[in-house]
Protein backbone atom coordinates (compact mmCIF):
# COMPACT_ATOMS: atom_id res chain seq x y z
CA UNK A 1 0.00 0.00 0.00
CA UNK A 2 1.73 3.62 -1.15
CA UNK A 3 2.05 6.36 1.62
CA UNK A 4 0.18 8.99 0.70
CA UNK A 5 0.13 12.25 2.76
CA UNK A 6 -2.18 15.28 2.54
CA UNK A 7 -1.41 18.49 4.23
CA UNK A 8 -3.02 20.23 5.28
CA UNK A 9 -5.98 18.18 6.64
CA UNK A 10 -8.51 20.97 6.84
CA UNK A 11 -8.26 24.76 6.14
CA UNK A 12 -10.31 27.54 6.23
CA UNK A 13 -10.02 30.56 4.11
CA UNK A 14 -12.17 33.73 3.25
CA UNK A 15 -13.83 34.14 0.16
CA UNK A 16 -11.28 36.00 -2.05
CA UNK A 17 -7.71 34.16 -0.40
CA UNK A 18 -5.91 31.94 -2.99
CA UNK A 19 -4.97 28.87 -0.77
CA UNK A 20 -2.86 25.90 -1.90
CA UNK A 21 -2.39 22.12 -0.10
CA UNK A 22 0.04 19.30 -1.28
CA UNK A 23 -0.05 15.78 -2.01
CA UNK A 24 3.28 13.66 -1.05
CA UNK A 25 3.58 10.04 -2.49
CA UNK A 26 7.07 7.78 -3.00
CA UNK A 27 8.67 9.38 -6.04
CA UNK A 28 9.88 5.48 -6.51
CA UNK A 29 7.68 3.70 -9.38
CA UNK A 30 5.01 6.62 -10.20
CA UNK A 31 3.22 5.94 -12.95
CA UNK A 32 0.27 8.99 -12.46
CA UNK A 33 -0.98 11.28 -10.29
CA UNK A 34 -5.17 11.86 -9.87
CA UNK A 35 -6.47 14.79 -7.91
CA UNK A 36 -10.73 14.22 -7.07
CA UNK A 37 -12.79 16.98 -5.67
CA UNK A 38 -15.38 15.65 -3.51
CA UNK A 39 -18.40 17.77 -1.81
CA UNK A 40 -20.33 16.09 0.95
CA UNK A 41 -23.11 14.15 0.16
CA UNK A 42 -21.85 13.97 -3.46
CA UNK A 43 -19.49 11.48 -5.39
CA UNK A 44 -16.11 12.45 -6.62
CA UNK A 45 -15.24 14.87 -9.21
CA UNK A 46 -12.27 14.62 -11.46
CA UNK A 47 -9.89 17.43 -11.41
CA UNK A 48 -6.86 16.34 -13.27
CA UNK A 49 -4.52 13.12 -13.98
CA UNK A 50 -1.28 14.09 -14.17
CA UNK A 51 1.95 11.91 -15.35
CA UNK A 52 5.29 13.93 -16.00
CA UNK A 53 7.81 15.49 -13.75
CA UNK A 54 6.89 19.47 -14.04
CA UNK A 55 3.52 18.89 -15.36
CA UNK A 56 1.25 21.61 -14.73
CA UNK A 57 -2.41 21.96 -15.53
CA UNK A 58 -5.65 24.18 -15.13
CA UNK A 59 -9.27 24.06 -14.71
CA UNK A 60 -10.32 27.70 -14.56
CA UNK A 61 -9.29 28.79 -11.21
CA UNK A 62 -7.76 25.33 -9.95
CA UNK A 63 -4.10 24.26 -10.93
CA UNK A 64 -2.49 21.89 -9.69
CA UNK A 65 1.63 21.00 -10.47
CA UNK A 66 3.73 18.23 -10.16
CA UNK A 67 7.09 16.78 -8.84
CA UNK A 68 7.67 13.13 -9.48
CA UNK A 69 11.33 13.21 -8.30
CA UNK A 70 10.54 14.39 -5.10
CA UNK A 71 7.25 13.06 -4.94
CA UNK A 72 4.72 15.70 -4.80
CA UNK A 73 1.72 17.34 -6.14
CA UNK A 74 0.59 20.77 -5.51
CA UNK A 75 -3.25 22.21 -5.76
CA UNK A 76 -3.83 25.80 -5.97
CA UNK A 77 -6.88 27.25 -5.65
CA UNK A 78 -6.70 31.21 -7.28
CA UNK A 79 -9.81 33.29 -5.80
CA UNK A 80 -11.15 30.76 -3.15
CA UNK A 81 -15.15 31.59 -3.57
CA UNK A 82 -17.90 29.39 -1.06
CA UNK A 83 -18.83 26.89 -4.10
CA UNK A 84 -15.24 25.80 -3.77
CA UNK A 85 -15.52 24.29 -0.37
CA UNK A 86 -15.30 20.63 -0.39
CA UNK A 87 -12.61 17.69 0.25
CA UNK A 88 -9.66 17.54 -2.37
CA UNK A 89 -7.95 13.73 -2.57
CA UNK A 90 -4.90 13.21 -4.48
CA UNK A 91 -4.44 9.70 -5.54
CA UNK A 92 -1.12 8.25 -7.21
CA UNK A 93 -0.49 5.06 -8.48
CA UNK A 94 2.71 3.19 -9.60
CA UNK A 95 4.08 0.07 -9.80
CA UNK A 96 3.80 -1.30 -6.82
CA UNK A 97 2.69 -4.58 -6.54
CA UNK A 98 2.62 -5.24 -9.94
CA UNK A 99 0.21 -2.65 -11.65
CA UNK A 100 0.09 0.88 -12.67
CA UNK A 101 -3.23 1.40 -12.17
CA UNK A 102 -4.16 0.39 -8.74
CA UNK A 103 -5.05 3.67 -7.11
CA UNK A 104 -4.30 4.85 -3.07
CA UNK A 105 -6.04 7.81 -2.08
CA UNK A 106 -4.84 10.22 0.64
CA UNK A 107 -7.28 11.21 3.40
CA UNK A 108 -8.17 14.59 1.95
CA UNK A 109 -8.08 18.62 3.07
CA UNK A 110 -10.91 19.83 3.64
CA UNK A 111 -11.59 23.01 2.59
CA UNK A 112 -14.03 25.70 4.16
CA UNK A 113 -14.39 29.09 2.22
CA UNK A 114 -15.93 31.70 4.44
CA UNK A 115 -18.20 34.17 2.43
CA UNK B 1 -26.07 11.19 -20.38
CA UNK B 2 -22.70 9.25 -19.55
CA UNK B 3 -23.31 7.91 -16.36
CA UNK B 4 -22.16 5.46 -13.91
CA UNK B 5 -25.03 3.45 -11.81
CA UNK B 6 -25.15 2.03 -9.12
CA UNK B 7 -27.31 -0.17 -7.51
CA UNK B 8 -29.13 -0.41 -4.97
CA UNK B 9 -28.56 3.12 -3.14
CA UNK B 10 -28.94 1.69 0.39
CA UNK B 11 -29.33 -1.37 2.24
CA UNK B 12 -29.68 -2.69 5.65
CA UNK B 13 -28.96 -6.85 5.71
CA UNK B 14 -28.10 -9.17 7.56
CA UNK B 15 -24.58 -11.28 9.05
CA UNK B 16 -23.88 -13.60 6.18
CA UNK B 17 -26.86 -13.10 3.63
CA UNK B 18 -25.06 -12.94 0.50
CA UNK B 19 -25.45 -9.59 -1.99
CA UNK B 20 -24.46 -7.88 -4.40
CA UNK B 21 -23.95 -4.41 -5.55
CA UNK B 22 -24.29 -3.49 -9.29
CA UNK B 23 -22.24 -0.98 -11.36
CA UNK B 24 -23.05 -0.59 -14.65
CA UNK B 25 -21.69 2.51 -17.50
CA UNK B 26 -22.32 3.69 -20.57
CA UNK B 27 -19.13 5.06 -21.89
CA UNK B 28 -17.48 2.63 -23.08
CA UNK B 29 -14.67 2.18 -20.38
CA UNK B 30 -12.22 -0.11 -19.89
CA UNK B 31 -11.47 0.66 -16.37
CA UNK B 32 -13.68 0.06 -13.74
CA UNK B 33 -12.65 -0.03 -9.74
CA UNK B 34 -14.81 -0.22 -6.73
CA UNK B 35 -13.88 1.62 -3.81
CA UNK B 36 -14.88 2.06 -0.18
CA UNK B 37 -15.33 5.26 2.13
CA UNK B 38 -14.96 5.00 6.14
CA UNK B 39 -14.64 7.99 8.65
CA UNK B 40 -10.85 8.20 9.23
CA UNK B 41 -9.74 6.26 6.60
CA UNK B 42 -10.80 7.44 2.98
CA UNK B 43 -11.39 6.46 0.05
CA UNK B 44 -9.93 2.83 -0.28
CA UNK B 45 -9.91 0.75 -3.50
CA UNK B 46 -11.02 -2.53 -3.38
CA UNK B 47 -11.02 -4.39 -6.41
CA UNK B 48 -10.50 -2.51 -10.23
CA UNK B 49 -10.90 -3.82 -13.48
CA UNK B 50 -8.70 -2.93 -16.72
CA UNK B 51 -11.10 -4.32 -18.97
CA UNK B 52 -13.37 -7.79 -19.76
CA UNK B 53 -12.23 -10.70 -18.01
CA UNK B 54 -9.22 -9.01 -16.19
CA UNK B 55 -10.03 -7.93 -12.86
CA UNK B 56 -7.43 -7.27 -9.72
CA UNK B 57 -6.98 -6.89 -6.37
CA UNK B 58 -7.10 -3.16 -4.63
CA UNK B 59 -5.86 -2.62 -1.20
CA UNK B 60 -8.78 -4.04 1.03
CA UNK B 61 -9.97 -6.81 -1.23
CA UNK B 62 -11.04 -8.95 1.87
CA UNK B 63 -14.16 -10.60 1.97
CA UNK B 64 -14.92 -8.94 -1.73
CA UNK B 65 -15.61 -10.89 -5.04
CA UNK B 66 -15.82 -9.02 -8.35
CA UNK B 67 -16.42 -10.54 -12.00
CA UNK B 68 -16.19 -8.26 -15.27
CA UNK B 69 -18.09 -10.77 -17.87
CA UNK B 70 -19.53 -7.26 -20.17
CA UNK B 71 -17.83 -4.07 -20.09
CA UNK B 72 -20.28 -2.17 -18.72
CA UNK B 73 -21.31 -4.07 -15.59
CA UNK B 74 -18.76 -5.05 -12.74
CA UNK B 75 -20.52 -5.87 -9.68
CA UNK B 76 -19.33 -6.45 -6.42
CA UNK B 77 -20.49 -9.62 -4.53
CA UNK B 78 -20.07 -9.93 -0.76
CA UNK B 79 -20.73 -13.88 -0.32
CA UNK B 80 -20.90 -13.89 3.39
CA UNK B 81 -21.18 -10.08 5.00
CA UNK B 82 -19.90 -9.13 8.28
CA UNK B 83 -20.26 -5.98 10.23
CA UNK B 84 -17.07 -4.67 9.47
CA UNK B 85 -18.05 -4.40 5.69
CA UNK B 86 -20.58 -1.84 7.01
CA UNK B 87 -19.15 1.46 4.37
CA UNK B 88 -20.25 3.41 1.73
CA UNK B 89 -19.24 1.94 -1.91
CA UNK B 90 -18.79 3.80 -4.64
CA UNK B 91 -17.85 2.36 -8.16
CA UNK B 92 -16.12 3.98 -10.65
CA UNK B 93 -14.96 3.95 -14.24
CA UNK B 94 -12.57 5.45 -17.02
CA UNK B 95 -10.88 5.37 -20.17
CA UNK B 96 -7.49 3.81 -19.16
CA UNK B 97 -5.18 6.37 -17.74
CA UNK B 98 -7.82 8.67 -17.39
CA UNK B 99 -9.81 10.47 -14.66
CA UNK B 100 -12.49 8.11 -13.18
CA UNK B 101 -16.55 9.04 -13.25
CA UNK B 102 -17.98 7.54 -10.37
CA UNK B 103 -21.19 6.51 -9.62
CA UNK B 104 -23.54 8.01 -6.39
CA UNK B 105 -22.50 5.30 -4.04
CA UNK B 106 -24.21 2.77 -2.03
CA UNK B 107 -24.66 2.70 1.76
CA UNK B 108 -24.60 -0.86 3.36
CA UNK B 109 -25.53 -1.32 6.49
CA UNK B 110 -24.44 -5.03 8.07
CA UNK B 111 -25.76 -6.01 11.19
Amino acid sequence: ILNVEQSPQSLHVQEGDSTNFTCSFPSSNFYALHWYRWETAKSPEALFVMTLNGDEKKKGRISATLNTKEGYSYLYIKGSQPEDSATYLCAPSGNSGGSNYKLTFGKGTLLTVNP
Amino acid sequence: EAQVTQNPRYLITVTGKKLTVTCSQNMNHEYMSWYRQDPGLGLRQIYYSMNVEVTDKGDVPEGYKVSRKEKRNFPLILESPSPNQTSLYFCASSLIGEPQHFGDGTRLSIL
